[in-house]
């Protein structure tokens, strides 16, 4: 069965640095990668995909993130953070063929210091 | 224009009631579905439908029962709440199957008394 792990509750991080979410997935074939954004008292909006090609995806509001697959990772990335940033961070993983059920990590708190 | 939207956005009440939260969406998706997210924000689904046939039926108590009308509308209705189903529910849509990405509403916070 398909999984995905955040190994981070919580990142705490400066307006103005970088940021790096890890995201670890366990999957039989190439998947479908996501990376949504919750802001509080809001829904989840989707920041990113990988389907296929190229492993480097630019997303919304300046992110990107990097498919690994010989360290099975889809880390999220932004190169200076912002104090809107601030928000509750969920990587997901499509559904395998047959099946319909999407999968969610348990999320990544940011933070983000003045 | 709201994409998915729910209402209601906050519901209060007792033990032993019966409840139910409405979502439509306006993209022309097919798919829709239903997550519970608990205090620790983790998210679970509970059901899907495709086309408003049930596709996913996840470990739920039958006191939920959810309901299509057409592809634009998943209602859930919840029937003698308990306190453990105090969360906030979560209506998102997609076009296609689980593989394609959802849009989701902005949440119901339900609270049991």
């Amino acid at each position: 069965a398909q999984s995905v792990t955040q190994p981070d509750i919580h990142i705490t991080v400066s307006e103005g640095a970088s940021l790096e979410l890890r995201c670890n997935y366990s999957y039989g074939a190439t998947p479908y990668l996501f990376w949504y954004v919750q802001s509080p008292g809001q829904g989840l909006q989707l920041l990113l995909k990988y389907f296929s090609g190229d492993t480097l995806v630019q997303g919304i509001k300046g992110f990107e993130a990097e498919f690994k697959r010989s360290q099975s990772s889809f880390n999220l990335r932004k190169p200076s953070v912002h104090w809107s940033d601030a928000a509750e961070y969920f990587c997901a993983v499509g559904a395998q063929r047959g099946s319909y059920i999407p999968t969610f990590g348990r999320g990544t708190s940011l933070i983000v210091h003045p | 224009d709201t994409a998915v939207s729910q209402t209601p956005k906050y519901l209060v009440t007792q033990m032993g009631n019966d409840k139910s939260i409405k979502c439509e969406q306006n993209l022309g998706h097919d798919t829709m579905y239903w997550y519970k997210q608990d205090s620790k924000k983790f998210l679970k689904i509970m059901f899907s439908y495709n086309n408003k046939e049930l596709i996913i039926n996840e470990t739920v108590p039958n006191r939920f029962s959810p309901k299509s009308p057409d592809k634009a509308h998943l209602n859930l209705h919840i029937n003698s709440l308990e306190l453990g189903d105090s969360a906030v529910y979560f209506c998102a849509s997609s076009l296609g199957t689980g593989a394609q990405p959802q849009h989701f509403g902005d949440g119901t916070r339900l609270s049991i008394l």
